[in-house]
């Protein structure tokens, strides 16, 4: 079963564009990450939020984290045409030692 | 070599076969995973290994075994393939802090089994 969910499944913007991407969890948190993942690769770590962190910037990217509605978005301003990839949101449960991703945000910018 | 290495890129093998897909990482990370990737299905886990000599399965575990006898490496191997092991797999590691576990993907190997 998967912890994360992401919504949308995919999503179709225009370049400079701001895109958001949103992922709901089920249980208690360590922390949550985005990773990024473009066709055919291995993903890449993005951004890293703490449970008790609300927001966090990197760059182009914001992340917000509610953990009362165990929710996290993902922000990316002034989006590019090499933007276009899938996103994936991972949770690291407090029980365990497991990250567990979602299914991912297929987003792409058109130039 | 700099980072999480993964070999074969791509096979395709016969429904019965053995085929081992190997995992190498120089980051002296403590802890190693092995994902596979199916189209709407994100990353399912298929094991890990916290350190070496300790191995864990994790959401799809049956059909496939794991062995860390040292730091860098983590081969899966596929004992008897069939059809629906066809995916795309992916090593990971990460330092194995509890705090964060970020972890570092390799390039994947994309498997067809026939």
């Amino acid at each position: 079963s998967q912890q994360g969910e992401e919504d949308p499944q995919a999503l179709s913007i225009q370049e400079g564009e701001n895109a958001t991407m949103n992922c709901s969890y089920k249980t208690s948190i360590n922390n949550l990450q985005w990773y990024r993942q473009n066709s055919g690769r291995g993903l890449v770590h993005l951004i890293l939020i703490r449970s008790n962190e609300r927001e966090k910037h990197s760059g182009r990217l914001r992340v917000t984290l509610d953990t009362s509605k165990k929710s996290s978005s993902l922000l990316i301003t002034a989006s590019r045409a090499a933007d276009t990839a899938s996103y994936f949101c991972a949770t690291f449960d407090t029980g365990g030692f497991k990250t567990i991703f979602g299914a991912g945000t297929r987003l792409f910018v058109k130039a | 070599i700099a980072g999480i290495t993964q070999a074969p890129t791509s096979q395709i093998l016969a429904a019965g076969r053995r085929m081992t897909l190997r995992c190498t990482q120089d980051m002296r990370h403590n802890a190693m995973y092995w994902y596979r990737q199916d189209l709407g299905l994100g990353l399912r886990l298929i094991h890990y290994s916290n350190t070496a000599g300790t191995t864990g399965k994790g959401e799809v575990p049956d059909g496939y075994s794991v062995s860390r006898a040292n730091t860098d490496d983590f081969p899966l191997t596929l004992a008897s393939a069939v059809p629906s092991q066809t995916s795309v797999y992916f090593c990971a590691s990460s330092p194995g802090d509890r705090d964060s576990d970020t972890q570092y993907f390799g390039p994947g190997t994309r498997l067809t089994v026939l």
